[in-house]
């Protein structure tokens, strides 16, 4: 069966060290994967994509890695802050800008100063 | 440039009781999106129209979920009779074309006791 996972438990941090969230999948071939920030009580807002052709993508703090052999990709934050504790959701996209999302459970993550 | 609007933010009502949540996309957006997204998961597509049409709803409970976007604009999704498991945040996100970024609003929380 198709699958997205992300981790379910909450990843706690101390600010100034890197996150990194895992999204593995299986049974997809997406030609898209996108990043979301979810905060409690508003919608996701979208945050980075990575095309099936890319291996990494970068913007500010920000670092996607997408590997299709692994069915994974890795969302990375920098220099991490308390105002960057959310849920974290990646959402993949099976036919590239049609922009069916299909989205994983996400993963919570905490910034402690 | 203003976001997407939902309405109510929050609705209780009984099982077997109607309900109706409204959306307006940011303007000039074709496509539309309902997602269901039911607590510790990630959203879950319900129905996708481009302008006034319906693309996908493959997902939608239509023995009991029903969603219009009459002139292309503003959407509405109603639930009759509404189910305990329908308790969700209910969220609608527009999008302005093919290959661009989804825009969520901040959905409806929806409990049905």
């Amino acid at each position: 069966s198709q699958k997205i996972e992300q981790n379910s438990e909450a990843l706690n941090i101390q600010e100034g060290k890197t996150a990194t969230l895992t999204c593995n999948y299986t049974n997809y071939s997406p030609a898209y994967l996108q990043w979301y920030r979810q905060d409690p009580g508003r919608g996701p807002v979208f945050l980075l994509l990575i095309r099936e052709n890319e291996k990494e993508k970068r913007k500010e703090r920000l670092k996607v890695t997408f590997d299709t052999t692994l069915k994974q990709s890795l969302f990375h934050i920098t220099a991490s802050q308390p105002a960057d504790s959310a849920t974290y959701l990646c959402a993949l996209d099976p036919r590239g800008g049609y922009n069916k999302l299909i989205f994983g459970a996400g993963t919570r993550l905490a910034v402690h100063p | 440039e203003a976001g997407v609007a939902q309405s109510p933010r929050y609705k209780i009502i009984e099982k077997r009781q109607s309900v109706a949540f409204w959306c307006n996309p940011i303007s000039g957006h074709a496509t539309l999106y309902w997602y269901q997204q039911i607590l510790g998961q990630g959203p879950k597509l319900l129905i996708q129209f481009q302008n006034n049409g319906v693309v996908d709803d493959s997902q939608l409970p239509k023995d009991r979920f029903s969603a219009e976007r009459l002139k292309g604009v503003d959407s509405t999704l109603k639930i009759q009779p509404a189910k305990l498991e329908d308790s969700a945040v209910y969220l609608c996100a527009s999008r302005a074309g093919v290959q661009e970024t989804q825009y969520f609003g901040p959905g409806t929380r929806l409990l049905v006791l």
